[in-house]
């Protein structure tokens, strides 16, 4: 059981946006706590996606946006391609833990 | 550019310990920590702490403590995690990160290290 929670999957067709959410709590979301976002293909390394809420590394196209309202976070990805066909995870930190902690990740499957 | 390679896969029975290193390049590596996270079966990310050569700081999650340890090598800029008391529960895939000093974000990973704990 993930201390961030987030849908196991989420689909859509070639185009499509699709929207993962990240739900958490007072002690890490809901405090001024960064969220990153990663990306990750199965058999390789996650790769860091977003940032800061919403900034994104050198190389991430645009389609990327990340957003964060009291305890849930959000990654958005606006028009859908084969290759973001992937997992995606959620991070923050947990004060009451004191450990950063991951969301469960979500399944993009693009139809 | 920033790397990090770490070492090969590993086959350990139960009760044994495994390290995995973890070689940086491409960066002055104590200006930054080095996040240690397992990757189980079910693709379920857990982090397992963190370590700053820079300071000689560790910091393991509460789920670990006192299983793991972090050490490092500064000439070798290869950071080192070794777990002990091997389960079949921690088989899985080891990555190292490259994180910053209080912040969350961790912008480089590793290949990854895959574990298998099995009689």
């Amino acid at each position: 059981q993930s201390v961030l929670t987030q849908p196991p999957s989420v689909s859509g067709a070639p185009g499509q946006s699709v929207t993962i959410s990240c739900t958490g709590n007072s002690s890490n979301i809901g405090a001024p706590y960064d969220v990153p976002w990663y990306q990750q293909v199965p058999g390789t390394a996650p790769k860091l996606l977003i940032y800061d809420t919403n900034k994104r590394p050198s190389g991430v196209p645009d389609r990327f946006s990340g957003s964060k309202s009291g305890t849930s976070a959000s990654l958005t990805i606006a028009g859908l391609l084969p290759e973001d066909e992937a997992y995606y995870y959620c991070q923050s930190y947990d004060s009451s833990l004191r450990d950063m902690v991951f969301g469960g990740g979500t399944k993009v499957t693009v139809l | 550019q920033v790397q990090l390679v770490q070492s090969g896969a590993e086959v350990k029975k139960p009760g044994a310990s495994v390290k995995v290193s973890c070689k940086a390049s491409g960066y002055t590596f104590g200006a930054f920590v080095v996040h240690w996270v397992r990757q189980g079966p079910g693709q379920r990310l857990e982090w397992m702490g963190w370590v700053n050569s820079g300071n000689g700081h560790t910091r393991y999650s509460q789920k670990f403590q006192g299983r793991v340890t972090f050490t490092w090598d500064t000439s070798a800029t290869t950071a080192y995690m070794e777990l002990s008391g091997l389960t079949s529960e921690d088989t899985g895939v080891y990555f190292c990160a490259r994180g910053f000093a209080k912040l969350v974000v961790v912008d480089y990973w590793g290949q990854g290290a895959l574990v298998t704990v099995s009689s």
